[in-house]
């Protein structure tokens, strides 16, 4: 079945520091979707990723789309406090029915 | 925004009770799901629900498990006899079109802990 792999587990950095996790699918994937996941509290969707190649901006947020439609990563520019959570990776097949989640990555940053 | 709605946020039973989870999904959507996360793990998918019946479900989905919906608005998710293992998050959640693309809207969660 299809498998997200995401990396890395765990990252801290200092306040100011730039963080990226990185997702990769065994399958071509339609499209990739990204949340993020306060602690304690509920994934948040945050952006669909659909084109080969495809990269978009949301403030310090930076996505990114494979040509392959293969991986995926998320790039935050001088992170801060507010940054801190888990960043999830789901990927889809094609199909609306089942959606596989990456084991995300714990985002911790000191102030 | 509109909101994807859990009760009870907090569920203690005892092993071998039935449960019963209670979801109001956004109501111009079409897919529905279950999700679960076991602390300090991923999510995992449980069950899809489209067009009043189940669209796809996963290994973790056995006859213990069923979903409704009952009434065109509330989504369930009925555990028939509670195991320890089955102490997790379990999460609600449609899937919709956002400004940024198409995703799920989460619920808040229900925390089932089985004694």
């Amino acid at each position: 079945g299809q498998q997200v792999m995401q990396i890395p587990q765990y990252q801290h950095v200092q306040e100011g520091e730039d963080f990226t996790t990185y997702c990769n699918s065994s399958t071509t994937l339609s499209n990739i979707q990204w949340y993020k996941q306060r602690p304690g509290g509920h994934p948040v969707f945050l952006i669909q990723l659909v084109k080969s190649g495809e990269v978009k901006k949301q403030k310090r947020l930076t996505f990114q789309f494979g040509e392959a439609k293969k991986n995926s990563s998320l790039h935050i520019t001088a992170t801060q406090t507010t940054d801190v959570g888990t960043y999830f990776c789901v990927g889809s097949g094609g199909s609306n029915y089942k959606l596989t989640f990456g084991k995300g990555t714990l985002l911790t940053v000191n102030p | 925004e509109p909101e994807v709605t859990q009760t009870p946020s907090h569920q203690v039973t005892q092993m071998g009770q039935e449960v019963i989870l209670r979801c109001v999904p956004i109501s111009n959507h079409l897919y529905f799901y279950w999700y679960r996360q076991i602390l300090g793990q991923k999510v995992e998918f449980l069950v899809s629900f489209y067009n009043n019946e189940i669209s796809e479900k996963s290994e973790i989905f056995d006859d213990q498990f069923s979903v409704e919906r009952p009434d065109g608005s509330n989504f369930t998710l009925k555990i028939r006899s509670t195991k320890l293992e089955d102490s997790a998050m379990y999460f609600c959640a449609s899937w919709g079109l956002f400004a940024l693309g198409y995703g799920y809207t989460f619920g808040s969660g229900t925390r089932l802990t089985v004694v």
